[in-house]
């Protein structure tokens, strides 16, 4: 079974500061990959996702990431991380046609103003 | 438009009682998922809902753990005999279709904490 892990618990940075996630997945087949973010009070939501195609993923508010297949790599990455940014962010993956997603631990990311 | 609902928003309640949670997914949305979400930790698959039939129930982790879905909208998770170690944050998804390609749009939870 496929199993994820976010390598930073906490992560905390100044605002205008680069942002670099670490997601590394394990299994051996074609994977989707999904980035998710949790706001402080609100529920989890979609911020990219890679199905196939272009290996450099861009989502929403600034977010990209990028799948490494030689690597089992998905990290999220954002150039200048703004005091909004503050959230949990999951990295998740499964299977093509497969309904269990699993979930990394997520990272706890503060950001300064 | 709405988005996923689930109630109550939180859950007090006693070892060794019954609850029910209760999930309404996007109007439309065939595909419901069902995650445990306990602290420190991801989401946790549970259990799949396509339309009105449980697809998937590998992830519940004893049979104390039930969810039905009877008209292919509303889901209910039912948990028997709860245990102390059943607290935690019990996330609803829905999805147009059929899971895998389709985006997952979660609902707020429902924090459950079992004394």
């Amino acid at each position: 079974a496929q199993s994820v892990s976010q390598h930073n618990h906490h992560v905390i940075l100044s605002e205008a500061a680069s942002l670099e996630l670490g997601c590394n997945y394990s299994y051996g087949g074609t994977v989707n990959l999904f980035w998710y973010v949790q706001y402080p009070g609100q529920h989890l939501q979609l911020l990219l996702k890679y199905f196939s195609g272009d290996p450099l993923v861009k989502g929403i508010k600034g977010f990209e990431a990028e799948f490494i297949k030689s690597k089992f790599s998905f990290n999220l990455r954002k150039p200048s991380v703004q005091w909004s940014d503050t959230a949990e962010y999951f990295c998740a993956v499964n299977a093509p046609n497969n309904n269990d997603m699993r979930f990394g631990a997520g990272t706890r990311l503060t950001v300064k103003p | 438009g709405a988005g996923v609902s689930q109630t109550p928003s939180n859950k007090v309640t006693e070892k060794g009682k019954y609850v029910e949670l209760r999930c309404d997914p996007i109007s439309g949305h065939t595909a419901l998922y069902w995650y445990r979400q306990s602290l420190g930790q991801g989401p946790e698959f549970l259990i799949y809902f396509q339309g009105t039939g449980a697809a998937d129930d590998s992830g519940l982790p004893n049979d104390r753990f039930f969810a039905v879905r009877p008209e292919g909208s509303v889901s209910t998770l039912k948990i028997q005999r709860t245990e102390r170690g059943d607290s935690a944050v019990y996330l609803c998804a829905s999805s147009p279709q059929r899971g895998g390609l389709e985006t997952q749009y979660f609902g707020p939870g429902t924090r459950l904490l079992v004394l």
